[in-house]
Formats: C-alpha cells, sequence, structure tokens
C-alpha cells in the first residue's frame, strides 16, 4: 500500500481557504486518494475521492496533479466546526474487504 | 437508515473480565471492520470481514476475537486484556460491490483496562 505524508498541523482562521496537500510518492496505477475527517472522539467520516485531475463536492474540492504523486485537499472558508483531524488515504478503488491504511494525518485548527 | 452504531460507548473492565463489543449497521454493507485508535494516532486496522467470513487479521493478539453472526452485526469479544489495550475501538462498514470504498464509521467504543 502506497504511504501517504502529510503537515502534521495547520493553523487557520474563519472564512479563510485552508489547503491540506498529501505526498505519495509511490501510488499505484490502480489507486484512488481519499480523505477521512476526524472530530475528537468521533469516527473518521469520508469526504472526498479522487483519480485525477479535480473533484468537487459540496465539502471540498481535491486537486490531483497530472504525475498523481501529491494531492491538494482545499476545504473553502472554514468555519470552528471545521476543526478537525483531516487523513489521507491510498488505495484500491472497489477491492472487495479492502483495507484502509491511515497515514498520520493533519490536525487542522481554526481560530475564530 | 445511514449509521454504524456500536455498543456501549464506554466500557472500564479489569484484565481478567470477558466483555464484548457490538456494531450494527443496517445498509446492507457486505465489508465490516474494526479498528483499534490510540490518543493522537491514526485508526489502525484490526480485522475486516467479508460477506460475514474473516477476510483479513492483521496479526491481532488472540485476547480479541470477532465474530460476526449476520450481515448486519460484528462483535469484538474480548478476554484477558492488557493496559496497553486501552483505546477507542472503532467498527466501519463498507459496500462490497464497486462505489467509492467509503467506510462508514460509527463513534467507537472507549475503552479502558486496568
Amino acid at each position: 500500500l502506497a504511504k501517504t505524508t502529510q503537515p502534521i498541523s495547520m493553523d487557520s482562521y474563519e472564512g479563510q481557504e485552508v489547503n491540506i496537500t498529501c505526498s505519495h510518492n509511490n501510488i499505484a496505477t490502480n489507486d484512488y486518494i481519499t480523505w477521512y475527517q476526524q472530530f475528537p472522539s468521533q469516527g473518521p467520516r469520508f469526504i472526498i475521492q479522487g483519480y485525477k485531475t479535480k473533484v468537487t463536492n459540496e465539502v471540498a474540492s481535491l486537486f490531483i496533479p497530472a504525475d498523481r504523486k501529491s494531492s491538494t485537499l482545499s476545504l473553502p472558508r472554514v468555519s470552528l466546526s471545521d476543526t478537525a483531524v483531516y487523513y489521507c488515504l491510498v488505495g484500491e478503488r472497489g477491492a472487495a474487504g479492502n483495507k484502509l491504511t491511515f497515514g498520520g494525518g493533519t490536525r487542522v485548527l481554526v481560530k475564530p | 437508515d445511514t449509521e454504524v452504531t456500536q455498543t456501549p460507548k464506554h466500557l472500564v473492565m479489569g484484565m481478567t473480565n470477558k466483555k464484548s463489543l457490538k456494531c450494527e449497521q443496517h445498509m446492507g454493507h457486505r465489508a465490516m471492520y474494526w479498528y483499534k485508535q490510540k490518543a493522537k494516532k491514526p485508526p489502525e486496522l484490526m480485522f475486516v470481514y467479508s460477506y460475514e467470513k474473516l477476510s483479513i487479521n492483521e496479526s491481532v493478539p488472540s485476547r480479541f476475537s470477532p465474530e460476526c453472526p449476520n450481515s448486519s452485526l460484528l462483535n469484538l469479544h474480548l478476554h484477558a486484556l492488557q493496559p496497553e489495550d486501552s483505546a477507542l475501538y472503532l467498527c466501519a462498514s463498507a459496500p462490497l460491490a464497486g462505489g467509492h470504498n467509503e467506510q462508514f464509521f460509527g463513534p467507537g467504543t472507549r475503552l479502558t483496562v486496568l
């Protein structure tokens, strides 16, 4: 499974855009990039998934360059409630009983 | 119903006790998972069930014994645990056919071993 590297922590302010970059140099051809969000004492929650270029949903955008060796999660106009740990994961999509290997995660603190 | 429920929310047990953690989902998912999460660390996969059969065991000590009695339920039986087993235990489920591989996590059981 591809290893991921993310910054340990990031601080931001309400209303700002937060961009978290994840490195995955040994990503395989069949791998997708997935991001999860986790609040304290809760289970992780799926945010977004992509394979290449750009994916956008109601919560976030995911930017993936052509070489796919990194990806950037973009959270537009964050609020205090976006304070959480964000995990980048890389793995095959649709694999039966697939494993999820969480990297270290990025602790995002949104300040007023 | 799009949630995974776990009981109990909190559990305190001695090293000689036997207890069980329970997980339930009614989304028709045929993959179910147990994770262990220590404070300020990422979740670590313990077990994966596919179609009610154990498909992955991440070299977990035998004092943890998983069970999947049907497609909606997942148990984790605990026996002779050590204090270092204290952690948040997370259950998750996912559809097996196609889709985003999105795993739906429960809120977890906070386990303390004395």
